[in-house]
């Protein structure tokens, strides 16, 4: 069965463009995770869908930082003017969303260098 | 969600057991312990999760005492291939996770 999938896998960009990154969770799936990795570091907790609800934007480190599920499934993380601090590997989750299934999947992360 | 203390650092040789113990004194009731292993460029993966006792799948044992402020996984016979970081998380009902640092585990021949 197919797992988390994530585009592209490598993205680089000039300090100022906006990035899209994309991600295709398990089919059926209801929560949808992203996370932002540093080199060296654990993942860091950005935002949180059930469905196409967003139900936790937290940990979005900025307002150029924007996500979106519209119909539930393929999410879309969008990052405007892009800055050397947000280069990092971006990790998209799924998870069934019952209560008691807490293993969240990951994708392969998209490598994100802002030059 | 509270924080967990890990090791940074294990060395460990082919065929040996490998036990990575996990602080959490601040875990709350309602909390789970998670383990998940990441390999370079590779997102992380669920190894094993627990809430008390011990739980053990094909992969591993997870150990839990009774005031569940620490636990340790444990890795039985471990293979070059098991190298990889181990992260310790708490996890609550919705499944947000709170990564640390996580414990570089280094297998040699």
């Amino acid at each position: 069965g197919a797992g988390v999938s994530q585009s592209p896998r490598y993205k680089v960009a000039k300090r100022g463009q906006d990035v899209a990154l994309r991600c295709d969770p398990i089919s059926g799936h209801v929560s949808l995770f992203w996370y932002q990795q540093a080199l060296g570091q654990g993942p860091e907790f950005l935002t949180y869908f059930q469905n196409e609800a967003q139900l936790d934007k937290s940990g979005l480190p900025s307002d150029r930082f924007f996500a979106e599920r519209p119909e539930g499934s393929v999410s879309t993380l969008k990052i405007q003017r892009t800055q050397q601090e947000d280069s990092a590997v971006y990790l998209c989750a799924s998870s069934s969303g019952l209560a008691d299934i807490l293993e969240q999947y990951f994708g392969p992360g998209t490598r994100l260098t802002v030059t | 969600l509270a924080k967990t203390t890990q090791p940074i650092s294990m060395d460990s040789y082919e065929g040996q057991e490998v036990n990575i113990t996990c602080s959490h004194n601040n875990i709350a009731t309602n909390d789970y312990i998670t383990w998940y292993q990441q390999f370079p460029s590779q997102g992380p993966r669920f190894i094993i999760q627990g809430y008390k006792t011990k739980v053990t799948n094909e992969v591993a044992s997870l150990f839990i005492p009774a005031d569940r402020k620490s636990s340790t996984l444990s890795l039985p016979r471990v293979s070059l291939s098991d190298t990889a970081v181990y992260y310790c998380l708490l996890t609550d009902s919705w499944g947000k996770l709170q990564f640390g640092a996580g414990t570089q585990v280094v297998v040699t021949p």
